[in-house]
């Protein structure tokens, strides 16, 4: 069964710091690897795309990193910002459909 | 480039009523997916679309949900009749192809079945 988990499920650090959020997946057959950013009732907001085939992706002060052979995916957050709290939601994409995780709820502290 | 719409962004109905999500995906992405999701948990695919071709709806609680997507292009997404468990964040997305091309998601329609 292909699932996807992500940890922190919640993270709370102060204005500046640099962070990392997990997500890891059972099935290594991907196609791609995307992060989302989704704000309290709102949609997703796509932030990176990594293929398959890559090993990380960089916009801005974000960087995803992914290794299909382990089943994960980190994404960095450099000098955090309380602009970026949010949910960030990470999507496997299977070739079919993407299969979710259930997000880490970022509060950055000013 | 306009992203992919949704209307509306709030609906509020008794249950046993009926309610319809209409989606327009960005324009020449052939493929379209409706996610539902829950307070506090990752969207979960309800139905995606090749064109107007259904390609995946597993999870689709066929009773008293059902999808179209005429032509192709919009589609619209119904429930009859709504559960208290059918609140919900409802979600369009698009995207070029399967594969592994990139997803543009809407803002979602917020259900409140009371």
């Amino acid at each position: 069964k292909q699932e996807v988990t992500q940890i922190p499920a919640a993270l709370s650090v102060p204005e500046g710091e640099n962070l990392v959020l997990n997500c890891s997946f059972t099935d290594s057959a991907i196609y791609n690897l995307q992060w989302f950013r989704q704000d309290p009732g709102k949609g997703l907001t796509s932030l990176l795309l990594i293929q398959s085939s890559q090993r990380e992706q960089t916009s801005g002060r974000l960087n995803a990193s992914l290794d299909k052979s382990s089943g994960r995916s980190t994404l960095y957050i450099a000098a955090s910002q309380p602009g970026d709290s949010a949910t960030y939601l990470c999507a496997v994409n299977y070739g079919q459909n993407f299969v979710f995780g259930p997000g880490t709820r970022l509060s950055v502290l000013p | 480039e306009a992203g992919v719409a949704q209307s509306p962004r709030y609906k509020i109905i008794e249950k046993r009523q009926s309610v319809a999500f209409w989606c327009n995906p960005i324009s020449g992405h052939a493929t379209l997916y409706w996610y539902q999701q829950i307070l506090g948990q990752g969207p979960k695919l309800l139905i995606q679309f090749q064109n107007n071709g259904v390609v995946d709806d597993s999870q689709l609680p066929k009773d008293r949900f059902s999808a179209e997507r005429l032509k192709g292009v919009d589609s619209t997404l119904k429930i009859q009749p709504a559960k208290l468990e059918d609140s919900a964040v409802y979600l369009c997305a698009s995207s070029l192809a399967g594969g592994n091309t990139e997803a543009f998601f809407g803002q979602g329609t917020r259900l409140t079945v009371v």
